[in-house]
Protein backbone atom coordinates (compact mmCIF):
# COMPACT_ATOMS: atom_id res chain seq x y z
CA UNK A 1 0.00 0.00 0.00
CA UNK A 2 1.51 3.78 -1.07
CA UNK A 3 2.18 5.64 2.50
CA UNK A 4 3.43 9.13 2.54
CA UNK A 5 4.98 10.39 6.16
CA UNK A 6 5.35 13.75 7.31
CA UNK A 7 7.28 15.35 10.16
CA UNK A 8 7.13 17.03 12.35
CA UNK A 9 2.84 16.76 12.24
CA UNK A 10 3.35 20.57 13.93
CA UNK A 11 5.83 23.29 14.56
CA UNK A 12 5.91 26.61 16.04
CA UNK A 13 8.15 29.40 15.18
CA UNK A 14 8.84 32.51 15.37
CA UNK A 15 9.29 35.56 12.90
CA UNK A 16 11.82 35.31 11.07
CA UNK A 17 13.01 31.54 11.30
CA UNK A 18 13.90 29.04 9.09
CA UNK A 19 12.15 25.85 9.25
CA UNK A 20 12.66 22.33 7.31
CA UNK A 21 9.13 19.74 6.88
CA UNK A 22 10.06 16.46 5.68
CA UNK A 23 8.29 14.17 3.44
CA UNK A 24 8.83 10.52 3.09
CA UNK A 25 7.26 8.37 0.92
CA UNK A 26 7.20 4.28 -0.12
CA UNK A 27 4.98 4.05 -3.52
CA UNK A 28 5.21 1.61 -6.28
CA UNK A 29 5.50 3.10 -9.53
CA UNK A 30 6.63 7.05 -8.25
CA UNK A 31 6.02 9.50 -10.90
CA UNK A 32 5.95 13.17 -8.73
CA UNK A 33 6.12 14.64 -5.05
CA UNK A 34 4.14 17.68 -4.65
CA UNK A 35 3.56 20.12 -2.11
CA UNK A 36 0.99 22.27 -0.86
CA UNK A 37 -0.29 24.48 1.25
CA UNK A 38 -3.56 24.79 2.84
CA UNK A 39 -4.67 27.47 4.76
CA UNK A 40 -8.66 27.94 5.78
CA UNK A 41 -10.10 26.62 2.58
CA UNK A 42 -8.38 24.24 -0.58
CA UNK A 43 -4.94 23.40 -0.77
CA UNK A 44 -2.75 25.62 -3.12
CA UNK A 45 -0.10 24.26 -5.09
CA UNK A 46 3.49 24.67 -4.43
CA UNK A 47 5.97 22.30 -5.97
CA UNK A 48 5.94 19.64 -8.11
CA UNK A 49 9.12 17.50 -7.99
CA UNK A 50 10.24 14.64 -10.04
CA UNK A 51 13.69 14.19 -10.67
CA UNK A 52 16.40 13.69 -7.80
CA UNK A 53 18.76 16.82 -6.75
CA UNK A 54 16.93 19.92 -8.34
CA UNK A 55 15.95 22.40 -6.49
CA UNK A 56 12.96 24.25 -6.73
CA UNK A 57 12.51 27.75 -5.47
CA UNK A 58 10.08 30.33 -5.27
CA UNK A 59 10.18 33.01 -2.96
CA UNK A 60 11.41 31.97 0.68
CA UNK A 61 10.49 28.23 -0.41
CA UNK A 62 12.59 25.90 -1.92
CA UNK A 63 11.85 21.95 -2.24
CA UNK A 64 14.16 19.39 -3.14
CA UNK A 65 13.73 15.58 -3.51
CA UNK A 66 16.10 12.42 -2.80
CA UNK A 67 14.56 9.45 -5.14
CA UNK A 68 17.12 7.25 -3.29
CA UNK A 69 16.45 7.94 0.07
CA UNK A 70 12.64 8.41 -0.86
CA UNK A 71 12.28 11.95 0.84
CA UNK A 72 12.04 15.37 0.05
CA UNK A 73 12.81 18.41 2.09
CA UNK A 74 10.24 21.72 2.42
CA UNK A 75 12.35 24.65 3.71
CA UNK A 76 11.08 28.32 4.32
CA UNK A 77 13.18 30.98 5.12
CA UNK A 78 12.78 34.18 6.97
CA UNK A 79 9.22 32.94 8.14
CA UNK A 80 6.26 35.44 8.06
CA UNK A 81 3.04 35.30 10.28
CA UNK A 82 1.18 34.29 6.63
CA UNK A 83 3.44 31.04 6.12
CA UNK A 84 1.27 29.64 9.04
CA UNK A 85 -0.62 26.72 7.29
CA UNK A 86 -1.00 23.05 7.26
CA UNK A 87 1.83 22.20 4.43
CA UNK A 88 0.71 18.93 2.87
CA UNK A 89 2.90 16.06 0.58
CA UNK A 90 1.70 14.19 -1.88
CA UNK A 91 3.44 11.35 -3.98
CA UNK A 92 1.92 10.73 -7.37
CA UNK A 93 2.23 7.82 -9.31
CA UNK A 94 2.60 6.29 -12.55
CA UNK A 95 -0.13 7.68 -14.95
CA UNK A 96 -3.48 6.94 -14.84
CA UNK A 97 -3.22 6.59 -10.90
CA UNK A 98 -3.89 8.74 -7.93
CA UNK A 99 -2.29 11.34 -5.56
CA UNK A 100 -1.73 9.43 -1.50
CA UNK A 101 -1.18 12.79 0.38
CA UNK A 102 0.21 12.89 4.11
CA UNK A 103 -1.21 13.92 7.44
CA UNK A 104 0.62 17.44 6.90
CA UNK A 105 2.51 19.59 8.85
CA UNK A 106 1.20 22.30 11.00
CA UNK A 107 2.92 25.35 11.15
CA UNK A 108 2.33 28.17 13.28
CA UNK A 109 4.33 31.51 13.32
CA UNK A 110 3.68 34.02 15.70
CA UNK A 111 4.87 37.54 15.70
CA UNK B 1 -10.36 28.76 -16.51
CA UNK B 2 -12.39 29.09 -13.28
CA UNK B 3 -10.61 26.04 -11.85
CA UNK B 4 -12.32 23.45 -10.40
CA UNK B 5 -16.02 23.91 -9.54
CA UNK B 6 -17.59 22.52 -6.38
CA UNK B 7 -21.32 22.51 -5.38
CA UNK B 8 -22.87 23.48 -2.61
CA UNK B 9 -20.30 25.05 -0.95
CA UNK B 10 -21.82 24.42 2.44
CA UNK B 11 -24.62 21.71 3.23
CA UNK B 12 -25.99 21.07 6.28
CA UNK B 13 -28.60 17.90 6.26
CA UNK B 14 -30.55 15.72 8.91
CA UNK B 15 -29.59 11.89 9.70
CA UNK B 16 -30.75 9.42 7.15
CA UNK B 17 -31.20 12.15 3.78
CA UNK B 18 -29.75 11.77 1.29
CA UNK B 19 -26.77 13.90 0.27
CA UNK B 20 -25.18 14.80 -3.18
CA UNK B 21 -22.24 16.91 -3.86
CA UNK B 22 -21.06 18.15 -7.80
CA UNK B 23 -17.80 18.76 -9.05
CA UNK B 24 -16.69 20.09 -12.47
CA UNK B 25 -13.42 19.13 -13.45
CA UNK B 26 -11.41 21.64 -15.21
CA UNK B 27 -11.58 21.26 -18.90
CA UNK B 28 -9.11 18.95 -20.22
CA UNK B 29 -7.79 17.10 -17.56
CA UNK B 30 -8.95 13.71 -17.44
CA UNK B 31 -8.26 12.62 -13.70
CA UNK B 32 -11.06 13.35 -11.12
CA UNK B 33 -10.65 12.35 -7.62
CA UNK B 34 -12.84 12.85 -4.24
CA UNK B 35 -11.24 13.54 -0.92
CA UNK B 36 -12.68 13.87 2.24
CA UNK B 37 -10.88 15.85 4.97
CA UNK B 38 -11.49 15.45 8.50
CA UNK B 39 -9.15 16.33 11.82
CA UNK B 40 -8.96 13.39 12.93
CA UNK B 41 -8.06 11.48 9.40
CA UNK B 42 -6.67 14.21 7.23
CA UNK B 43 -7.13 14.20 3.53
CA UNK B 44 -8.70 10.72 2.15
CA UNK B 45 -8.68 9.86 -1.35
CA UNK B 46 -12.47 8.13 -1.79
CA UNK B 47 -12.33 7.51 -5.23
CA UNK B 48 -11.32 8.76 -8.65
CA UNK B 49 -11.97 8.01 -12.45
CA UNK B 50 -10.02 8.48 -15.22
CA UNK B 51 -11.45 9.07 -18.77
CA UNK B 52 -15.00 9.03 -16.83
CA UNK B 53 -14.22 5.46 -15.22
CA UNK B 54 -13.81 4.49 -12.11
CA UNK B 55 -10.12 3.06 -11.39
CA UNK B 56 -10.08 2.81 -7.96
CA UNK B 57 -12.78 3.21 -4.94
CA UNK B 58 -11.20 1.54 -2.23
CA UNK B 59 -11.42 4.53 -0.02
CA UNK B 60 -15.05 4.73 -0.32
CA UNK B 61 -16.09 4.39 3.43
CA UNK B 62 -19.22 1.66 2.42
CA UNK B 63 -22.46 1.30 0.32
CA UNK B 64 -23.56 4.21 1.69
CA UNK B 65 -21.41 6.23 -0.64
CA UNK B 66 -21.33 6.19 -4.48
CA UNK B 67 -20.17 8.71 -6.99
CA UNK B 68 -20.60 8.85 -11.00
CA UNK B 69 -19.11 10.90 -13.62
CA UNK B 70 -21.43 10.74 -16.52
CA UNK B 71 -19.19 12.36 -18.44
CA UNK B 72 -15.59 14.90 -18.91
CA UNK B 73 -17.08 17.91 -17.22
CA UNK B 74 -19.22 16.58 -14.31
CA UNK B 75 -19.15 14.06 -11.40
CA UNK B 76 -21.42 13.05 -8.40
CA UNK B 77 -20.27 12.53 -4.95
CA UNK B 78 -24.10 10.64 -2.83
CA UNK B 79 -24.36 9.97 0.39
CA UNK B 80 -27.60 7.64 1.25
CA UNK B 81 -28.47 7.96 3.87
CA UNK B 82 -25.91 10.55 5.59
CA UNK B 83 -25.34 10.29 9.42
CA UNK B 84 -23.50 12.39 11.38
CA UNK B 85 -20.02 10.79 10.88
CA UNK B 86 -19.98 11.79 7.65
CA UNK B 87 -19.56 15.05 8.41
CA UNK B 88 -16.08 16.55 6.64
CA UNK B 89 -14.99 18.57 4.15
CA UNK B 90 -15.37 17.09 0.53
CA UNK B 91 -12.96 18.20 -2.09
CA UNK B 92 -13.24 17.27 -5.45
CA UNK B 93 -9.52 17.54 -7.67
CA UNK B 94 -8.70 17.26 -11.41
CA UNK B 95 -5.28 16.45 -13.63
CA UNK B 96 -4.34 15.70 -16.52
CA UNK B 97 -3.45 11.70 -16.30
CA UNK B 98 -0.71 12.80 -12.79
CA UNK B 99 1.36 14.55 -15.56
CA UNK B 100 0.45 18.35 -13.72
CA UNK B 101 -0.30 18.56 -10.02
CA UNK B 102 -3.67 18.34 -9.34
CA UNK B 103 -6.02 21.12 -8.57
CA UNK B 104 -8.44 21.70 -6.15
CA UNK B 105 -11.99 23.07 -5.97
CA UNK B 106 -12.94 25.02 -2.96
CA UNK B 107 -14.67 22.46 -0.90
CA UNK B 108 -18.31 20.82 0.11
CA UNK B 109 -18.43 21.98 4.17
CA UNK B 110 -21.27 18.91 4.63
CA UNK B 111 -22.54 18.85 8.39
CA UNK B 112 -25.27 16.01 9.15
CA UNK B 113 -26.92 16.48 12.65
Amino acid sequence: EDKVVQSPLSLVVHEGDTVTLNCSYEVTNFRSLLWYKQEKKAPTFLFMLTSSGIEKKSGRLSSILDKKELFSILNITATQTGDSAIYLCAVGSAPGQNFVFGPGTRLSVLP
Amino acid sequence: DAGVIQSPRHEVTEMGQEVTLRCKPISGHNSLFWYRQTMMRGLELLIYFNNNVPIDDSGMPEDRFSAKMPNASFSTLKIQPSEPRDSAVYFCASSFQGFTEAFFGQGTRLTVV
